[in-house]
């Protein structure tokens, strides 16, 4: 099985960088996703790693170390918008490859 | 626009009742899933399918049953032995088991 530990909520101002961690442990690993999602909308989709390393894609990059069983998202330059639920997610290395969900992250971006 | 589709946004049933809810995708992916959310909680996986005419359970499959018919439509029947139905329902879809998932709008329901 999988368990995916999430801070449950983090504050920052605008403008501001914040860090969102994700641990897991797994029977099977085969990548980690994170997604975004609004308050009563769905989750969409912001990053994918399956190596080491850190992944950049504009204001939002996500570093994976399979070694450690340890990911985290990075915003840059947060804005009001960025509030919202984080959601680390891991793909198992069955041949279904389903995701498990941690509960999310959310977080609160002030003036 | 392509895209994923659910329908009603809001449902109300009375306790006992059967419900029926709709996904559809216009995206030609092969894979689909039904996810459950409550409030503070992850969402959790309750039936996938990768092809038409064949699916798999979740991790809380017990009280609910899915048809894939056809490729771009996958309902979810929530039924009156799930104990506790009212939640947040997310359909979501993916090209193939190991790319990212596309989620719909989502249906909340409420059972009364």
């Amino acid at each position: 099985g999988q368990n995916i530990d999430q801070p449950t909520e983090m504050t920052a101002t605008e403008g501001a960088i914040v860090q969102i961690n994700c641990t897991y442990q797994t029977s099977g690993f085969n990548g980690l996703f994170w997604y975004q999602q609004h308050a009563g909308e769905a989750p969409t989709f912001l990053s994918y790693n399956v190596l080491d390393g850190l992944e950049e894609k504009g204001r939002f990059s996500s570093f994976l170390s399979r070694s450690k069983g340890y990911s985290y998202l990075l915003l840059k330059e947060l804005q009001m918008k960025d509030s919202a639920s984080y959601l680390c997610a891991v793909r198992d290395d069955s041949g279904y490859s389903t995701l498990t969900f941690g509960k999310g992250t959310m977080l609160l971006v002030s003036p | 626009d392509g895209g994923i589709t659910q329908s009603p946004k809001y449902l109300f049933r009375k306790e006992g009742q059967n419900v029926t809810l709709s996904c559809e995708q216009n995206l030609n992916h092969d894979a689909m899933y039904w996810y459950r959310q409550d409030p503070g909680q992850g969402l959790r996986l309750i039936y996938y399918s990768q092809i038409v005419n064949d699916f798999q359970k979740g991790d809380i499959a017990e009280g609910y049953s899915v048809s894939r018919e056809k490729k771009e439509s996958f309902p979810l029947t929530v039924t009156s032995a799930q104990k506790n139905p009212t939640a947040f329902y997310l359909c979501a879809s993916s090209r193939g088991t190991y790319n990212e998932q596309f989620f719909g709008p989502g249906t909340r329901l409420t059972v009364l």
